[in-house]
Parts: C-alpha cells; sequence; structure tokens
C-alpha cells in the first residue's frame, strides 16, 4: 500500500554489512526527487538517518551510507551493532502526492 | 538543540475531530523552516499529513486534503493539526516534525517529536 516499496524484514549479525533497499517509480524516485531514511526506535523521536541520497546530518555514524540509481535507493549499514536494530524508512516526494514513504524495514540483529 | 513535543487526547470518537498542538523549543518558528505532521499505523507504516510555514501557507497529502488543517501560533511557538470525520483508520501514533526543504520542492524531516498515540473510536 505504500508508495515506495521496502523489503518487510531483515537480520544480520554483528558485525555484519546489511543493505536495505527502497524502490520507487518515475512519478517520485526516477523523476530525480531525492531519497531520505529515518530510523525508528520504540519509544523515541524518529531519526534522520540519511538526507539528500547519501548526506549524513552531525552525529550520524559514518557506518550508515545511502545511494540512489534509477528508480530504486539503498541504506547500507556495515558494521552492524546491537543498537542497529530499529525500523527504517525511506522516503522521497511525488509532485502529485507531496511527501511518500516506504512501508519501513525491521532490521533485527542476530 | 531544537525539541518538538505532542500534546493532544489519546481517543477520539469516531466521526469527531482529532486535535493536536506540537510544541517546539530550541527554536523559532517564525524564524522559518516548514513544520508538519506525519502518521504511523501498523497497516500503513508512514504516512505524510501536511505541513505548513509560518506564514501559514500549507500543503496536504491529497487522500486527506478534505479532512485537514494545519495552523501556526508563533506567539506560543506552536502549531497544529485539526483532523474532521475521523474513523478507525485514524488511529496511529502522530509526530510532529520540522521540514528541510530543497530547490525542487521535496523536502525531508530533520527533526521529529516522540509521537502520541491516537485511537478513533465509538
Amino acid at each position: 500500500q505504500s508508495v515506495l516499496t521496502q523489503p518487510p524484514s531483515m537480520s544480520g549479525a554483528p558485525g555484519q554489512r546489511v543493505t536495505i533497499s527502497c524502490t520507487g517509480s518515475s512519478s517520485d524516485i526516477g523523476a530525480g526527487y531525492d531519497v531520505h531514511w529515518y530510523q525508528l526506535l520504540p519509544g523515541t523521536a524518529p531519526k534522520l538517518l540519511i538526507f539528500g541520497n547519501n548526506n549524513r546530518p552531525s552525529g550520524v555514524p559514518a557506518r550508515f551510507s545511502g545511494s540512489k540509481s534509477g528508480t530504486s535507493a539503498s541504506l547500507a549499514i556495515t558494521g552492524l551493532q546491537s543498537e542497529d536494530e530499529a525500523y527504517y524508512y525511506c522516503q522521497s516526494f511525488d509532485s502529485n502526492l507531496g511527501g511518500v514513504f516506504g512501508g519501513g524495514t525491521k532490521l533485527t540483529v542476530l | 538543540q531544537i525539541h518538538l513535543q505532542e500534546a493532544g487526547p489519546g481517543l477520539v470518537k469516531t466521526s469527531e475531530t482529532l486535535s493536536l498542538t506540537c510544541s517546539v523549543s530550541g527554536y523559532s518558528i517564525s524564524t522559518g523552516y516548514y513544520w508538519g505532521w506525519v502518521r504511523r499505523s501498523p497497516g500503513r507504516g508512514l504516512q505524510w499529513i501536511g505541513s505548513v510555514f509560518h506564514r501559514g501557507t500549507s500543503y496536504y497529502n491529497p487522500s486527506l486534503k478534505s479532512r485537514v488543517a494545519l495552523s501556526v501560533d508563533t506567539t506560543k511557538n506552536q502549531f497544529s493539526l485539526r483532523l474532521t470525520s475521523v474513523t478507525a483508520a485514524d488511529t496511529a501514533v502522530y509526530y510532529c516534525a520540522r521540514l528541510s526543504y530543497d530547490r525542487r520542492g521535496s523536502f525531508w524531516f530533520d527533526s521529529w517529536g516522540q509521537g502520541t498515540q491516537v485511537t478513533a473510536s465509538s
């Protein structure tokens, strides 16, 4: 039902690298609009992880990186840590719909 | 350090109006930026509701536009959400946030409140 498509769940062991995909269309990501990523932890305010496809706000570890190509984008997390267990959402823009999100990916650290 | 905090009733009767306020500290709303609301429900993930500029210009999600109104009170450094004719489908965690925009009109949410659970029930 979400405009952008993400895998519902992913998992990885501590220290590993995981990549979360975000697939859109020619109306949003493919139209050249940037992709942004958020981390949601229970009971805390959502956190901006990546903005403008591959930019990290100050304070976000370099372990988090973003990329975009065509109608898709990815969030990569290297050196996975237990505190990375959270929900991750991608977001972009559609000129008709406004702000659009992915359905979210629950990341489990094994 | 900017801080946003949502406030409002946790329970709203169906067909009635949901009203939430976001109090901002550490930054003056009248300085600039757009301010907005996002909700998260189990069946839908995150959904952008709308955004409002400190001078009153607003943009809404087309799917909610007929029922939503956002406003700003710069004297209290707050902004508010009104959602009319609520149904069970409006049950969600509601977040307020500050938006950053790029030159194309695209935006992202750079600071968020913790969120408040709102349940719509008869």
